[in-house]
């Protein structure tokens, strides 16, 4: 199976700062990779596809790169309502997995 | 509009067999490069992928959980289905269904609401 390791796994960020997330494979994934945000209490939803794919209605301070084994979530200018937890997913091999999370909270 | 909503039974014992409903609109199970998949997610812990199935009636499952696993589709009906055999505690989870486009990459571009499973004797 690929493991997928995030880091951190929590992270305290201002309001207006930018922030990284990081995810990487145990093997090369070929940029088939998605990043989900999880609110609390609700499902998760689909923010970046193919490593770098902004989501239909995702706001553009969401970004996504990387390639190969690492890869990385950026939000820009950090808002209130991006306090979640976000997990990246790779669909390259069977069976898909998904990293263990990065809880963002407000500072 | 996509949605999907997934139902169960809430409550069952070890060793019984979980059936769970994912009922969806906006997309049809018969149109070529779609699919539903069930993701399972412990009350504070990660997501793990559990089954595919797709326009074509391809199955893919998660090998961690063996055979107990059967994905079925009812397109007719806009339905998809998981059931997994002889559940134990470690099965108690909230359990999602979400669409799967091949268009875009064969990632969960919409999820359902979830439904909460206790197994608990």
């Amino acid at each position: 199976d690929i493991q997928m390791t995030q880091s951190p796994a929590s992270l305290s960020a201002s309001l207006g700062e930018t922030v990284t997330i990081e995810c990487l494979a145990s093997e090369d994934i070929y940029s088939n990779l998605a990043w989900y945000q999880q609110k609390p209490g609700k499902s998760p939803q689909l923010l970046i596809y193919y490593a770098n794919s902004l989501n239909d209605g995702v706001p553009s301070r969401f970004s996504g790169s990387g390639s190969g084994t690492q890869y990385s979530l950026k939000i820009n200018s950090l808002q209130s309502e991006d306090v979640s937890i976000y997990f990246c997913q790779q669909n390259y091999d069977s069976p898909w997995t998904f990293g263990g999370g990065t809880k963002l909270e407000l500072k | 509009q996509v949605t999907l909503k997934e139902s169960g039974p809430g409550i069952l014992q070890p060793s019984q067999t979980l059936s769970l409903t994912c009922t969806f609109s906006g997309f049809s199970l018969s149109t070529y490069g779609m699919g539903v998949g069930w993701i399972r997610q412990p009350s504070g812990k990660g997501l793990e992928w559990l089954a595919n199935i797709w326009w074509d009636d391809d199955k893919y499952y998660n090998p961690s959980l063996k055979n107990r696993l059967t994905i079925s589709k009812d397109t007719s009906n806009n339905q998809a289905f998981l059931k997994i055999t002889n559940v134990d505690t470690a099965d108690t989870a909230t359990y999602y269904c979400a669409r799967i486009l091949q268009l875009t990459g064969s990632f969960f571009d919409y999820w359902g609401q979830g439904v909460m499973v206790t197994v608990s004797s």
